[in-house]
């Protein structure tokens, strides 16, 4: 079965950065982008991005162009997303979703989510 | 960038009541809209994709409607379990770029 496995939770001071990584298994991972999603507390759900697991390609959402980061590793079949410059409205839930099929890019599948709290 | 704007933002309606949220596209989006469910303290669920395909196993009191603007999720008769936060989502592809509604939080009266 399907399967999106993510780090654990992080604390963070202002300015740094995160990395989180989510690990596949139950399909090919080559075959399925993988979007982020993050979701600050007691807020809704805001699309951070998508990559392509196939060839890296990738689509950020314009609010974070150039501060996000989602690549790859087809070795050990892990997405991963790093965060910089955080700020406090950072903190948030993180979460990552692979495509529900090999060309319908909505959110089939979801990780555990990660906490990652921003906090001087 | 196209917006989502779903209604309402809250609702409570009784065990057995129709009830129905909508969604605005700022521009039109064919059928490339899909629906979540979010139950408190969960991972949302993927409910419908193509506006109006129910993904597998998901109760045949859930329907989806709509093309173009404007889309609707109808629960044909709330229980229970469908208490949750639902959210709209306009996909595409060729990059893909998603984008969620705000959210409408469902409550038994």
């Amino acid at each position: 079965q399907v399967q999106l496995v993510q780090s654990g939770a992080e604390v963070k001071k202002p300015g740094a950065s995160v990395k989180v990584s989510c690990k596949a298994s139950g399909y090919t991972f080559t075959s399925y982008g993988i979007s982020w999603v993050r979701q600050a507390p007691g807020q809704g759900l805001e699309w951070m991005g998508w990559i392509s697991a196939y060839n890296g390609n990738t689509n950020y959402a314009q609010k974070l162009q150039g501060r996000v980061t989602m690549t790859t590793d087809t070795s050990t079949s892990t997405a991963y997303m790093e965060l910089r410059s955080l700020r406090s409205d950072d903190t948030a839930v993180y979460y990552c979703a692979r495509d529900w099929t090999t060309v319908t890019s909505v959110c089939g599948y979801w990780g555990q989510g990660t906490l990652v709290t921003v906090s001087s | 960038d196209i917006q989502m704007t779903q209604s309402p933002s809250s609702l409570s309606a009784s065990v057995g009541d129709r009830v129905t949220i909508t969604c605005r596209a700022s521009q039109g989006i064919s059928n490339y809209l899909a629906w979540y469910q979010q139950k408190p303290g969960k991972v949302p669920k993927l409910l419908i994709y193509a506006a109006s395909t129910l993904q597998s196993g998901v109760p045949s009191r859930f329907s989806g409607s709509g093309s173009g603007t404007d889309f609707t999720l109808t629960i044909s008769s709330l229980q229970p379990e469908d208490v949750a936060t639902y959210y709209c989502q306009k996909y595409n592809s060729a990059p893909p770029g998603l984008t969620f509604g705000g959210g409408t939080k469902v409550e038994i009266k």
